[in-house]
């Protein structure tokens, strides 16, 4: 059965950093594109960012660009997103996702951990 | 960058009466390679977004067949054809012809 869990969010000051981790398990994670959708607070989805099977292509939204890298480790089954220069406009849900690129959808998504930017 | 536009943004709809939410996109989601990239997920109070129909009309694995997509270019439509209460949440369109991908507003389905 295929699990995403994401980790790593909580409460940062505006300017400051957090890396979130998404652990995957129950298929074979190098052979996936992986995603980062955000949900603010009451709000609708924000695609952020995705990284190819072996982390040669990453695109990113406008939004996050210069900001946040996305990352990953086959060797561990884990994503990550560095956030560097955190807004107040950055508050969501931040969900890990995994990406059939083949067929451009996102099949499984993780529970979502919160990050809160506020001073 | 791909503006989706979805209304109604709210919809309250009597049990076993059919429901219709529409999407459109600001350019044709029609790639080179013949498909067409649009999406619909549902978010269910409380949880993570899930996947509904791909490619404008196919249904993903276990999805009700009360659920059917249609369209093409930049007009897009998810209907429900009899509403039961499992259905609730926001109902969300995506396109995934270019980055970065886009979702509409949303369209939160309730009740009466």
């Amino acid at each position: 059965e295929v699990h995403l869990v994401e980790s790593g969010g909580g409460l940062v000051q505006p300017g400051g950093s957090l890396r979130l981790s998404c652990a995957a398990s129950g298929f074979t994670f190098s052979t996936y594109w992986m995603t980062w959708v955000r949900q603010a607070p009451g709000k609708g989805l924000e695609w952020l960012a995705n990284i190819k099977e072996d982390g040669s292509e990453k695109n990113y939204v406008d939004s996050v660009k210069g900001r946040f890298t996305i990352s990953r480790d086959n060797g561990k089954n884990s994503v990550y997103l560095q956030m560097n220069s955190l807004r107040a406009e950055d508050t969501a849900v931040y969900y890990c996702i995994r990406d059939r690129r083949w067929e451009r959808l996102f099949d499984y998504w993780g529970q979502g951990t919160l990050v809160t930017v506020s001073s | 960058d791909v503006v989706m536009t979805q209304t109604p943004l709210s919809l309250s709809v009597t049990p076993g009466q059919p429901a219709s939410i529409s999407c459109k996109s600001s350019q044709s989601l029609l790639h080179r390679d013949g498909k067409t990239y649009l999406y619909w997920y549902l978010q269910k109070p409380g949880q993570s977004p899930q996947l509904l129909i791909y490619e404008v009309s196919n249904r993903f694995s276990g999805v009700t067949d009360r659920f059917s997509g249609s369209g093409s270019g930049t007009d897009f439509t998810l209907k429900i054809s009899r509403v039961e209460a499992e259905d609730v949440g926001v109902y969300y369109c995506m396109q995934s012809i270019e980055h970065p991908r886009t979702f509409g507003q949303g369209t939160k389905v309730e009740i009466k």
